[in-house]
């Protein structure tokens, strides 16, 4: 059981460049969530699918999209890479949408130069 | 005002020790509170769930109190791996947006 996994672990862009950061879990969990983690900002949720087909704005959605591939799969695109998203962005999953903790995957480092 | 606050601290206590984080939350609809612990540079994992009863797992302590809106985390025999950052986390019922707080950094030396 890899549980969450993301990919790619590092990636530096360029200002106007887009890119697609790609997450699957495989404990078939029903919900799954895109956050990012800035520093003494804390983690904010950009996006989150409360099951396969649904996908809804969370706290901070400008500037991406996302996509929910199937079950296992929920990637999140930067279509137009800006220097204010810079950060470390952590895919999750859990069982159901409320009441049920998160797993989270390893992170992406993301630079935009 | 964030919905979820934690003092950032750095708590920096010796080996042993016993200590105490709060964590306030503003929505009284919150339902569902969890502990998470994330090292440096590494993502959140759970550390507990917390229940109105209160609950333990070997030398850690979560408490709930509704009325005045807060969860609390007790960490007893401190261990120099325990030095972590800890997020508390709220989440309303029907809601699918879980709050985290900022975390509060613990420092655990020998």
């Amino acid at each position: 059981n890899a549980g969450v996994t993301q990919t790619p672990k590092f990636q530096v862009l360029k200002t106007g460049q887009s890119m697609t950061l790609q997450c699957a879990q495989d404990m078939n969990h029903n919900s799954m969530y895109w956050y990012r983690q800035d520093p003494g900002m804390g983690l904010r949720l950009i996006y989150y699918s409360a099951s396969e087909g649904t996908t809804d704005k969370g706290e901070v959605p400008n500037g991406y999209n996302v996509s929910r591939l199937n079950k296992r799969e929920f990637s999140l695109r930067l279509e137009s890479a800006a220097p204010s998203q810079t950060s470390v962005y952590f895919c999750a999953s859990s069982r159901l949408a409320d009441y049920n903790e998160q797993f989270f995957g390893p992170g992406t480092r993301l630079t935009v130069l | 005002r964030k919905e979820v606050e934690q003092d950032p601290g750095p708590f920096n206590v010796p080996e042993g020790a016993t200590v105490a984080f709060n964590c306030t939350y503003s929505n009284s609809a919150s339902q569902s509170f969890f502990w998470y612990r994330q090292d440096c540079r590494k993502e959140p994992k759970l550390l507990m769930s917390v229940y109105s009863s209160g609950n333990e797992d070997g030398r850690f302590t979560a408490q709930l109190n509704r009325a005045s809106q807060y969860i609390s985390l007790l960490i007893r025999d401190s261990k120099l791996s325990d030095s972590a950052t800890y997020l508390c986390v709220a989440l309303s019922g029907g809601s699918y947006i879980p709050t985290f707080g900022r975390g509060t950094s613990l420092i655990v030396h020998p």
